[in-house]
């Protein structure tokens, strides 16, 4: 069975400072891996996704995330932190383990930036 | 293109008392998710439909919580009796389908938030 842990419940950084949230996975396919936002009182937005193809994936607002399949890792950074990143972040794996791609997510990583 | 929409957007009932849930998915969107999120946690998923057949329920309290996606377009979930602890953010996604389905982005309805007292 799929499963994904995100290490750190709250990540705390400066604005203009480098941000890392860290996820592992376990799967025993080639899983797709994706990261979501989810701002105060707002829906839960995709950041960036990985599909098998580039292991560096680029997504929204300078984020992006690397496959380590050695690592089982698919960590999420950004080189300068602003204000408006504050909110919490999921990371999220699905693979075909049933037949069917169901997504499993993460408990959750809440970002904290401070001016 | 219009979003996924949910009603009611809140709602509050006594446990023991039934509630349900509506959900319209992104037009042409063949796969639908009903996720159960706590606070402070990350979304649980509770149902996940492909068109109008199930692709999993393993995560569904059968014993209170139903949903059902009749003509694969709109779907329902209904809890009764409710409980407390389904005290909860209910989201809806949806997400186009097809061999790449794994891949495939979810996109996000507001949720209802469910109070029970």
């Amino acid at each position: 069975a799929q499963s994904v842990t995100q290490l750190d419940s709250h990540v705390s950084v400066s604005e203009g400072t480098p941000v890392l949230l860290r996820c592992n996975y376990s799967s025993s396919y080639s899983p797709s891996l994706f990261w979501y936002v989810q701002h105060p009182n707002k829906g839960l937005q995709l950041l960036l996704k990985y599909t098998s193809a580039a292991t560096l994936v680029k997504g929204i607002n300078g984020f992006e995330a690397e496959f380590k399949k050695s690592e089982t890792s698919f960590h999420l950074t950004k080189p300068s932190a602003h204000m408006s990143d504050a909110a919490e972040y999921f990371c999220v794996v699905s693979d075909p383990s049933g037949g069917s791609y169901i997504p499993t997510f993460g408990r959750g990583t809440s970002l904290i930036v401070h001016p | 293109e219009a979003g996924v929409a949910q009603s009611p957007r809140y709602k509050i009932i006594e446990k023991r008392q039934s509630v349900a849930f509506w959900c319209n998915p992104i037009s042409g969107h063949a796969t639908l998710y009903w996720y159960q999120q706590i606070l402070g946690q990350g979304p649980k998923l509770l149902i996940q439909f492909q068109n109008n057949g199930v692709v999993d329920d393993s995560q569904l309290p059968k014993d209170r919580f139903s949903a059902e996606r009749l003509k694969g377009v709109d779907s329902t979930l209904k809890i009764q009796p409710a409980k407390l602890e389904d005290s909860a953010v209910y989201l809806c996604a949806s997400s186009l389908a097809g061999l790449a389905g794994g891949s495939n982005e979810q996109y996000f309805g507001p949720g209802t938030r469910l109070t029970v007292t």
